[in-house]
This record gives structure tokens, sequence and C-alpha cells, in this order.
């Protein structure tokens, strides 16, 4: 099956700077990578996702890559401010189920 | 989350109980995904169903646990005997359509079981 990993577990960023997440995997027949934000006692939600016909999303101050030749991809935050403080998670699908990396916990700091 | 909803949001539950999960899916959405989320850890896929019929249970445990759809009524993640090792965050998802079409899924806020 997909093994997702995810680095780094843990980030932390001056208010204002960018922060990178990374992730790979191993099923070269996955063709869809989402982003999910995780607030403390709440649900993951989706704030950005690529598919495998596309190399560069951006949406606002967030952007992902996909590297299919490399199977990796990232999530790129610029300009953090306090409230991107959360964990986030990568996933890859195949088109039957998703599979999560195992979460970066950002920490923006004012 | 789309308006996936579950309840209850805490759940407590003896060592040898029940406990009964419940979801909701976004309207219009009928595929439902259960997943798993132990502290400190990434969320783990357990189950996919559609509508009266499960597509995908590789990732649920071969006893105690089960899980169903209804034509009618939310979907249901039932866990029998719980033990102290089934407390975790259980969370769903829901999908109009299948993954491979291009459809998403969202999450609703996790319904949290604690056993003692």
């Amino acid at each position: 099956g997909e093994n997702v990993e995810q680095h780094p577990s843990t980030l932390s960023v001056q208010e204002g700077d960018s922060a990178v997440i990374k992730c790979t995997y191993s099923d070269s027949a996955s063709n869809y990578f989402p982003w999910y934000k995780q607030e403390l006692g709440k649900g993951p939600q989706l704030i950005i996702d690529i598919r495998s016909n596309v190399g560069e999303k951006k949406d606002q101050r967030i952007a992902v890559t996909l590297n299919k030749t490399a199977k990796h991809f990232s999530l790129h935050i610029t300009e953090t401010q306090p409230e991107d403080s959360a964990v986030y998670f990568c996933a890859a699908s195949d088109g039957n189920q998703f599979y999560f990396g195992t979460g970066t916990s950002l920490t923006v700091i004012p | 989350n789309a308006g996936v909803m579950q309840n209850p949001r805490h759940l407590v539950r003896r060592r040898g109980q029940e406990a009964r999960l419940r979801c909701s899916p976004v309207k219009g959405h009928s595929h439902v995904y259960w997943y798993r989320q132990l502290p400190e850890e990434g969320l783990k896929f357990m189950v996919y169903l559609q509508k009266e019929n499960i597509i995908d249970e590789s990732g649920m445990p071969k006893e105690r646990f089960s899980a169903e759809f209804p034509k009618e009524g939310p979907s249901i993640l039932r866990i029998q005997q719980v033990v102290r090792g089934d407390s975790a965050a259980y969370f769903c998802a829901s999908s109009r359509g299948q993954i491979s079409s291009g459809n998403t899924i969202y999450f609703g806020e996790g319904s949290w079981l604690t056993v003692v």
C-alpha cells in the first residue's frame, strides 16, 4: 500500500516568515494530494489540493508543489500569521482512499 | 468541514461497554469514510462506505468494530466491548462521489472516545 512520510514533525517560525512542509509518497498510482489543517480539538480542514497533472497550485499565501518523478510534494505558507499555528497533514490518494502523513505541528511566534 | 455532522462529540465508556458513533454526511454526499486518530498521531483509514454498502474495510479491526451506512439515517461506527486502546478521536468524512472521479473528502469535527 501507499506510504506517506512527512517532515518536519514540528516547525517554529517567526511571524511573517515562510514555512515549508514536505511529504514523500511511495505509490506512483497516487494522483491526488490534499493538505489539511487541524486545530486543537477540531477536525481536519482542507486548505489546498493538487492533482497529478499539475506541478504547482497557489491560493493567496498558500502554495503546493508536486514533483511526480521524485514522488514528493510540499506545502508553502508565506507571510505566516499566528492563526496559521496548527497541525498540518499531507495526504496521497490513489482514487480509492486517502493515506495521511503523520503531521507537522506549526507554531508561528508573534 | 463543509457540514459533516458527528455525534456525540465526546463519549466516555467503561471497559466492556459498547460505543456508537454517528455521522451525517454533507447533504448530497453518498460516500462516507471513517478514520481514527490516536494521540499525537496521524489519521488512519478504517472503512469506506456508500449507501447500504461497505466498499473498503481494510483498515477496520477484524473483531469488535463494525460500520454501516443505511439507506436512511446516519452512518454508524460501532465498537463492541471497548478496551482502553480504543480511546481515540474518530473522524468521519464524506464526498459527493468517488475520489477517483475528482471528488475530495470533507471531515467532521470528530468524536472523542475515552475508555475508562
